[in-house]
């Protein structure tokens, strides 16, 4: 089946905990993207991933890294993670650019103490 | 960057009638215009997408249109169900080679038997 994994679905952590949420597709996709989505705020871009090795900030980058090693996985990282960071996260992927269809992972829903 | 903007932010209809959601984008350069929809705890999910060298779309009971003078962009929904209650996002995109999707705030659409 395809489709696109997240882990954890759910995360409870303290202030300055780094933390890493993984997602993976198995649709051999080349355009990997994280986003967070807060009340009122909709959908915001945090970093996205054109292929292996190649990354870019997003609209809202700060205070989160990624890697993309492999074409399948793109690990989000908080290596210092606050409150604010506490919202609900998608992982995304699609065929190769922003103007294909975004393929959503099931999200994480991330509480920073 | 590219700035949507979404309104309303809640609609209530009663079944069968029609639902209206508005967006209107800043980038002139934008030519890729998706919506998608999300129900209540899950993922968001592309409904129907519009290019810009296409002024209407539709399928079934949903359709887009699309303004490049005006930029802006709508959604219609015809015959609405209580099973098309759900969060609604437009988004833009530059286009292919473009990496960034920017989405609007959402709608919260009800619709009432």
């Amino acid at each position: 089946e395809a489709q696109v994994t997240q882990n954890p679905r759910y995360l409870i952590t303290v202030t300055g905990k780094k933390l890493t949420v993984t997602c993976s597709q198995n649709m051999n996709h080349e355009y990997m993207s994280w986003y967070r989505q807060d009340p009122g705020l909709g959908l915001r871009q945090i970093y996205y991933s054109m292929n292996v090795e190649v990354t870019d900030k997003g609209d809202v980058p700060e205070g989160y890294k990624v890697s993309r090693k492999e074409k399948r996985n793109f690990p989000l990282i908080l290596e210092s993670p606050s409150p604010n960071q506490t919202s609900l996260y998608f992982c995304a992927s699609t065929t190769d650019s922003s103007t294909d269809t975004q393929y959503f992972g099931p999200g994480t829903r991330l509480t920073v103490l | 960057g590219e700035n949507v903007e979404q309104h309303p932010s809640t609609l209530s209809v009663q079944e069968g009638d029609s639902a209206v959601i508005k967006c209107t984008y800043s980038d002139s350069a934008s030519n890729y215009f998706p919506w998608y929809k999300q129900e209540l705890g899950k993922r968001p999910q592309l409904i129907i997408d519009i290019r810009s060298n296409v002024g209407e779309k539709k399928d079934q009971r949903i359709a887009v249109t699309l303004n490049k003078t005006a930029k802006h962009f709508s959604l219609h929904i015809t015959e609405t169900q209580p099973e098309d209650s759900a969060v609604y996002f437009c988004a833009a995109s530059k286009g292919e080679g473009y990496s960034t999707l920017t989405f609007g705030k959402g709608t919260m659409l009800l619709v009432s038997p």
